[in-house]
Order: C-alpha cells, then sequence, then structure tokens
C-alpha cells in the first residue's frame, strides 16, 4: 500500500524558508505514470494547490506562489521536497504531499507549519 | 485562474435522505480533444487528509461506495449520495485540474440533521 509522509519543521520565522519533505514508501517516485506534488489548507484560504513534479524533474507551479517555490525530486533517497521562501504568516498551513495519476489520489497525513517569531 | 463555487455550503439531512452538491467553474473544464471533463471531488473528515471520490467528473476512485455520483459537465457539476449514510459526515471539495492552478471549491459540510 502506498503511503506518504511528510517531515519539516513545524514552527518557520517570517521571510525564511519553509522546508518539507516527502517520503514515499510502497511504490517509487520514479514510475513514469504519476506526478508528485504539495497541496496545503488554512483556514482563511481554504484548499490550494501548490505544485505537482514528474520523477525527471519537471515541474509545475502555482503562478501565485512561482516566484518563491522550489520543488525537488530525490529518486535514490524514494523523496521529493518543498522549499517555499520569504515566508509570512499567510503560509500558515497543513502542507499536504500527494501522489497524482489523473489528480491527487494519494496524500499524506500532512503537516501544519506555522509562521511565526 | 479558474474560479471553483460550490453550494450550498452547508447542508443537514437526515440518514437515508439523496444529498445534493453543486459546483460551477467560471470556465470550461472540459477538454475538446478527449471529451473529458478535468473535475474531481473529495471528501475531508475531521484530521484526515482529503480522499478522492471521483475523477473525470464521473468515474468512481477504486473503492468509494456505488451511493456516491457524480455528473455534469463544461461549468456545472453534481455529487451526488443516493442515501445518506452516518460516515457520510465531511466537508466536500470539488477541484479543477484543467488549467494551471489547480483550484478548489470552498467546500460544503454535510451534517446529519
Amino acid at each position: 500500500q502506498l503511503q506518504l509522509q511528510e517531515s519539516g519543521p513545524g514552527l518557520v520565522k517570517p521571510s525564511e524558508t519553509l522546508s518539507l519533505t516527502c517520503t514515499v514508501s510502497g511504490g517509487s517516485i520514479s514510475s513514469s505514470s504519476y506526478y508528485w506534488g504539495w497541496i496545503r489548507q488554512s483556514p482563511g484560504k481554504g484548499l490550494e494547490w501548490i505544485g505537482n513534479l514528474y520523477y525527471d524533474g519537471t515541474t509545475y507551479y502555482n503562478p501565485s506562489l512561482k516566484s518563491r517555490v522550489t520543488m525537488s525530486v530525490h529518486t535514490s533517497e524514494n523523496q521529493f521536497s518543498l522549499r517555499l521562501s520569504s515566508v509570512t504568516a499567510a503560509d500558515t498551513a497543513v502542507y499536504y504531499c500527494t501522489r497524482t495519476m489523473v489528480t491527487a489520489d494519494y496524500w499524506g497525513q500532512g503537516t501544519l507549519v506555522t509562521v511565526s517569531s | 485562474d479558474i474560479v471553483m463555487t460550490q453550494s450550498p455550503d452547508s447542508l443537514a439531512l437526515s440518514l437515508g435522505e439523496r444529498a445534493t452538491i453543486n459546483c460551477r467553474s467560471s470556465q470550461s473544464v472540459l477538454y475538446s480533444s478527449n471529451n473529458k471533463n478535468y473535475l474531481g471531488w473529495y471528501q475531508q473528515k475531521p484530521g484526515q487528509p482529503p480522499k478522492l471520490l471521483i475523477y473525470w467528473a464521473s468515474t468512481r476512485e477504486s473503492g468509494v461506495p456505488d451511493r456516491f455520483s457524480g455528473s455534469g459537465s463544461g461549468t456545472d457539476f453534481t455529487l451526488t449520495i443516493s442515501s445518506l449514510q452516518a460516515e457520510d459526515v465531511a466537508v466536500y471539495y470539488c477541484q479543477q485540474y484543467y488549467s494551471s492552478p489547480h483550484s478548489f471549491g470552498q467546500g460544503t459540510k454535510l451534517e446529519i440533521k
């Protein structure tokens, strides 16, 4: 059974960079059938698609976040990662990593990231 | 960006009743070359991530009970629960994956009356 698990700091200071990793188990991140991605959920903005990436490193970002987002794939560790720079309180949310075949069909349990000094 | 609008925001029904949740997109999500609507439905229970119920507007994800069905095309879509069960209490979201960003509706909270 495929499982995804987010990890990373739960507290980030304003203006710093949020960094999260998603570890995939029960399946290979190098499969050509899927995209991998990130979605976040905050009380104020609901569910927000951050972007997807393919095992070869091809990325697709939400235009509203594109200038601050970097997604990377780490095939040897079966992981992928998210970096979001220059964070503000508006970036406080539960961050989910996902697998996408048609649309996001597997989700991690989510990790709460709070932006605060 | 495509804006997804759901109605109603909340819904309270009795067990066994039919639930209908609507989703409207600000532009068509029907891709003419393959005649597919790039529209999915999710169910989210408290403390859990969203769960995919329906994709391509009407294709049920594996393992989803057949009381859940999706319909519609173009800009107007519906999620129907034919006979409400206690375990269906959740927030339901539609999402378009036709164009970036893949936007979600604001959610519809379904409760038991």
